[in-house]
């Protein structure tokens, strides 16, 4: 069975700082994983994917994430915060070639500071 | 139209009204996806189809029913809803013959359960 687990339900961060939203998975096979963004009263959107290529993912609006094996995590990162970055993230497992299901994290939200 | 539309997106009904939610995914995808978004609790998939066919019930009550006459279409069916229903309701889809199953998100549909 796979599973995710995202570290902090609420992150804050100062206007221009690093942002880090914590993302450790569970998977008996190589996972794929994903990144997805909510804004209020909307769906979700994919931000990112990792699917065995490159372990570092680039996404869009300037975020980036990191496959690490070793810790079995998926961290999402960006250099510097934007207020439109103010959302809820959550992270998501799958299993290649297994089936259609994605395996959500609770998901955190992100406050920026001004 | 473009990506995945969800109608109505805010539905108030009684407990004994009979309603359905619709999505359409214009996307060309085989996969589809009903999921429930409750405050305060990670996103629940509920059902879902593939070629038309489900795949998968989450042990969702039979008063949610859903119907897939195609792959671009997706309904789900209310009936007798109790006030904890109240919750966003989620359709997604994706292409099952890709390596990685990611889902494409609508905007939800609001349900307030009176």
């Amino acid at each position: 069975a796979q599973s995710v687990t995202q570290l902090g339900s609420h992150v804050s961060v100062s206007e221009g700082a690093l942002v880090l939203l914590r993302c450790n998975y569970s998977s008996s096979v190589p996972p794929y994983l994903f990144w997805y963004v909510q804004y209020p009263n909307q769906g979700l959107q994919l931000l990112l994917k990792y699917t065995s290529a490159a372990t570092l993912v680039k996404g869009i609006n300037g975020f980036e994430a990191e496959f690490k094996k070793s810790e079995t995590s998926f961290h999402l990162t960006k250099p510097s915060a934007h207020m439109s970055d103010a959302a809820e993230y959550f992270c998501a497992v799958s299993e290649p070639f297994g089936n259609e299901k994605l395996t959500f994290g609770t998901g955190t939200r992100l406050t920026i500071i001004p | 139209e473009t990506g995945v539309t969800q109608t109505p997106r805010h539905l108030v009904m009684g407990m004994t009204n009979k309603k359905s939610l619709k999505c359409e995914q214009h996307l060309g995808h085989n996969a589809m996806y009903w999921y429930k978004q409750s405050a305060k609790k990670p996103l629940e998939l509920m059902f879902v189809y593939n070629f038309k066919e489900q795949t998968e019930n989450n042990s969702v009550p039979s008063r949610f029913s859903p119907e897939c006459p195609n792959s671009s279409h997706l309904f789900l069916h209310l009936h007798t809803l109790q006030p904890e229903d109240s919750a966003l309701y989620l359709c997604a889809s994706s292409q099952s013959n890709q390596v990685a199953y990611e889902q494409y998100f609508g905007p939800g549909t609001r349900l307030t359960v009176t």
